[in-house]
């Protein structure tokens, strides 16, 4: 069975230009999830998706942050426009139906963003 | 707001060592607590987690933790340490009024042979 896969796996990008992450759950993963971890901080949650609605999305830290799941299966998570406080490990993760207090979350190996 | 404190930020130490790293919590309610390991390069993985039951939790390759409700604690244990587990160890919580996990800021560890 494949994990869930993310990319690209490394992105450098200059502040104020555009970028835009992908995530692909496990396959039959209701539950999505986008975690971000700045240099020398904790992993910090950003937003869960069950299906394709959005059921938490208290941690995105601003309207430069965009997250859609059409169809419900692949994720997208677009910067626009990129600053460099941004820049970070982005994680994705997914679960079964029943969220996580049920059901492990599964990480993808992350997309290492920098923004110069 | 909930946290994960961590207070070992990097350790070291020698195969067969025993290990003991730190992981408080700040919720007063009902919690599932985790612990997560991310490998050189790999991606992050569980490595055990409590719900309920006995709060002595045995986990993958020899690991255990203990959940002491009264401290907030949920310690991760090994008695003899290899090479292989350097890596780096992550505490989480999750609260059952909601799905996310919040993490603590990782405990590094590096074992020497």
């Amino acid at each position: 069975e494949a994990g869930v896969t993310q990319f690209p796996s490394h992105s450098v990008i200059e502040k104020g230009q555009t970028v835009t992450l992908r995530c692909d759950p496990i396959s039959g993963h209701d539950n999505l999830y986008w975690y971000r971890r700045v240099m020398g901080k904790e992993i910090k949650f950003l937003l869960h998706f069950v299906k394709e609605s959005k059921q938490d999305e208290s941690g995105m830290p601003n309207n430069r942050f965009l997250a859609e799941r059409t169809g419900g299966t692949y994720s997208t998570l677009k910067v626009q426009p990129a600053e460099l406080e941004d820049s970070g490990v982005y994680f994705c993760a997914s679960s079964q139906e029943g969220g996580v207090s049920y059901n492990e979350q599964f990480f993808g190996p992350g997309t290492r963003l920098t923004v110069l | 707001a909930q946290s994960v404190s961590q207070h070992n930020h990097h350790v070291i130490l020698s195969e067969a060592a025993s290990l003991e790293l730190g992981c408080n919590y700040s919720y007063g309610g009902t919690v599932n607590l985790f612990w997560y390991v991310q490998y050189p390069g790999q991606h992050l993985q569980l490595l055990l987690k409590y719900f309920s039951g006995d709060p002595l939790v045995k986990g993958i390759k020899g690991f255990e933790a203990e959940f002491i409700k009264s401290k907030f604690s949920f310690n991760l244990r090994k008695p003899s340490v290899q090479w292989s587990d350097t890596a780096e160890y992550f505490c989480a919580v999750v609260s059952y009024n909601t799905d996310k996990l919040i993490f603590g800021t990782g405990t590094r560890l590096q074992v020497f042979p």
